[in-house]
């Protein structure tokens, strides 16, 4: 198992609520992304971040924001949760260029 | 821009039976990786095997190979003697060499159900 871990594995929030989704890294992995997934399907990357300091967003719109103030630590929070927002993110990190990706346990979320 | 498809949405195979997991995928690059994660029921994605471009040789890992067929663009992974724990949803991942985000570009995913 890789040491990738995600907070909550499940929430269920009410529209308009602030939430925040946690995953942390023990592996000392600079680059660090979250990923947008519905079941069965295939995923979007949603953010990205090379390391401290520094993130992007990535390919798929989304309405939530990220932060890397620490290399093992890397939120994602949704300021007014909306029931679009109903999905599972994963969050995953890696190392070396070529390299496989480790992914946390993801946490589903459902917006009511 | 780069695309990866995998044509198929769900494949049902017996026990101990193999099974061949198609992936094509569509780049300009000449360096780059080729990816399939697993990503069983209700637990985290994990890395079955990884090819790069610039091998011939196809990659192997226990029961699982893959076809790479780099002029027809193709990534196909074999599952061999399949068992019950290999039920999960595969997916094709692509990334190029030259990048310094390490993104990955995936597939749409296939879902494999081993059958006792």
């Amino acid at each position: 198992e890789a040491d990738i871990y995600q907070t909550p594995r499940y929430l269920v929030i009410g529209t308009g609520k602030k939430i925040t989704l946690e995953c942390s890294q023990t592996m000392g992995h600079d680059k660090m992304y979250w990923y947008q997934q519905d079941p069965g399907m295939e995923l979007h990357l949603i953010h990205y971040s090379y390391g401290v300091n520094s993130t992007e967003k990535g390919d798929l719109s989304s309405e939530s924001t990220v932060s890397r103030i620490r290399t093992e630590h890397f939120p994602l929070t949704l300021e007014s949760a909306r029931p679009s927002h109903t999905s599972q993110y994963l969050c995953a990190s890696s190392e070396n260029r070529g390299g496989e990706q480790y992914f946390g346990p993801g946490t589903r979320l459902t917006v009511t | 821009a780069q695309k990866i498809t995998q044509t198929q949405p769900g494949m049902f195979v017996q026990e101990k039976e193999a099974v061949t997991l198609d992936c094509t995928y569509d780049t300009s690059e000449n360096n780059y990786y080729l990816f399939w994660y697993k990503q069983p029921p209700s637990r985290q994605m994990i890395l079955v095997i990884r090819q790069e471009a610039y091998k011939q040789q196809n990659a192997t890992e226990n029961r699982f190979s893959v076809n790479f067929q780099k002029a027809a663009k193709s990534f196909s992974l074999k599952i061999s003697d399949s068992q019950l724990g290999d039920t999960a949803m595969y997916f094709c991942a692509f990334m190029k060499h030259k990048v310094s985000n390490y993104q990955l570009i995936w597939g749409a995913g296939t879902k494999l159900i081993i059958k006792p």
